[in-house]
């Protein structure tokens, strides 16, 4: 399948800082990728859609301007969490679209983001 | 948007033997459902996928059903092993180019 990486693995950061995570796609040119947050013990909640050369599309109620996401290649697409607060500690994981079927979804290892 | 609900929320079984989840959706446009298996820390796998025009598919010990009808898809999976153990997640792609999942199945495999 296809090979999705993220960096880091995980991080710890004091509350008011910005934390960065990157999204690579290894062996394939993603026009699409994804961004998702998981609670501990709940399902994946998708956050933005990243297109590369173009803005993220945001779904209701996550806010843009704190999750700052840019898809500047067609390997790399990077978010930003700015300001970081303890309630926006949470695992977040990316995926981008295959090359065969634009629906399916090949998804990153995550990031666990722990905000003290 | 689309809804997808999961049954069960846990499942335990005994190693050997048959596991079965099953999801519903509520958008008659959507045409593929995947299905993810997610262990502990790390991000979903996907490990078995169906389309619309198909009403079953298997992969060895892992099987998927659809039923458009009725709006229902299901995982089986056969002769259990421990290392099967893990949160499973249905999904439904739905004509908003999006995937929706269904709340999750934590499944233990019982030695």
């Amino acid at each position: 399948g296809a090979v999705v990486s993220q960096h880091p693995s995980w991080v710890i950061c004091k509350s008011g800082t910005s934390v960065k995570i990157e999204c690579r796609s290894l062996d394939f040119q993603a026009t699409t990728m994804f961004w998702y947050r998981q609670f501990p013990k709940q399902s994946l909640m998708l956050m933005a859609t990243s297109n590369e050369g173009s803005k993220a599309t945001y779904e209701q109620g996550v806010e843009k301007d704190k999750f700052l996401i840019n898809h500047a290649s067609l390997t790399l697409s990077t978010l930003t969490v700015t300001s970081a607060h303890p309630e926006d500690s949470s695992f977040y994981i990316c995926s981008y679209s295959g090359v065969i079927a634009a629906n399916e979804q090949f998804f990153g290892p995550g990031t666990r983001l722990t905000v003290l | 948007g689309e809804n997808v609900e999961q049954h069960p929320s846990t499942l335990s079984v005994q190693e050997g033997d048959s596991a079965v989840i099953k999801c519903t959706y509520s958008d008659s446009a959507s045409n593929y459902f995947p299905w993810y298996k997610q262990e502990l820390g790390k991000g979903p796998q996907l490990i078995i996928d169906i389309r619309s025009n198909v009403g079953e598919k298997k992969d060895q010990r892992i099987a998927v059903t659809l039923n458009k009808t009725a709006k229902h898809f299901s995982l089986h999976i056969t002769e259990t092993q421990p290392e099967d153990s893990a949160v499973y997640f249905c999904a439904a792609f739905s004509n908003d180019y999006k995937l929706s999942f269904g709340a999750g199945t934590t499944v233990t495999v019982r030695a």
